[in-house]
């Protein structure tokens, strides 16, 4: 299963725009990418997912690069609300996606 | 609908004992798993299921038996508790195939005594 490497912590100023980075160079072509975030004892909530074209919801933007070798997350006003940690993992379609791989994630600091 | 639904919130054992962690989903998804999430780390997948009456191992399926009898549920069961066993136990559902966002429980935080 293909793996993403994520800094281990980022850190934003309250309204700024923050830009979440990921890599995956052993991406299939049939692996989707997804971002899922994590709040303090909470469960994972899905932020958004894309397999080729950058993709936006009312949450945040993903960025895909033209090679899919990396991806970056956008969220467009960082609130306090958004700080948590960030996942970025792969889901292949082909297999079903059901060995889906956390890693450890970027935890986001947001100061008011 | 009330999503994926975790009981129970919190749970003390001795070790040797054993239990049953629940799992319910009323979205009438096909894939469900159980991650395990020890303090500081990411989340590490223990067993998952593709529909009833199919279940596999995920990374960690050691001391942990799961079944599926029903979409809907999807229990895990610790056999015989250990302290290592200690850590926030996640249940998640979508629809089968990857292009498709996980739903995750509240967690049930287990401690092994």
């Amino acid at each position: 299963d293909a793996k993403t490497t994520q800094p281990n912590s980022m850190e934003s100023n309250e309204e700024e725009p923050v830009h979440l980075p990921c890599n995956h160079s052993t991406i299939s072509g049939t692996d989707y990418i997804h971002w899922y975030r994590q709040l303090p004892s909470q469960g994972p909530e899905y932020v958004i997912h894309g397999l080729t074209s950058n993709v936006n919801n009312r949450m945040a933007s993903l960025a895909i690069a033209e090679d899919r070798k990396s991806s970056t997350l956008i969220l467009h006003r960082a609130t306090l609300r958004d700080a948590a940690v960030y996942y970025c993992i792969l889901r292949d379609v082909s297999t079903g996606g059901f060995k889906t791989i956390f890693g450890a994630g970027t935890r986001l600091f947001v100061k008011a | 609908n009330a999503g994926v639904t975790q009981t129970p919130k919190f749970q003390v054992l001795k070790t040797g004992q054993s239990m049953t962690l629940q799992c319910a989903q009323d979205m009438n998804h096909e894939y469900m798993s159980w991650y395990r999430q020890d303090p500081g780390m990411g989340l590490r997948l223990i067993h998952y299921s593709v529909g009833a009456g199919i279940t596999d191992q995920g990374e960690v399926p050691n001391g942990y038996n799961v079944s599926r009898s029903t979409t809907e549920d999807f229990p895990l069961r610790l056999l015989s508790a250990a302290p290592s066993q200690t850590s926030v136990y996640f249940c998640a559902s979508s629809l089968s195939r990857g292009g498709y966002e996980q739903y995750f429980g509240p967690g049930t935080r287990l401690t092994v005594t």
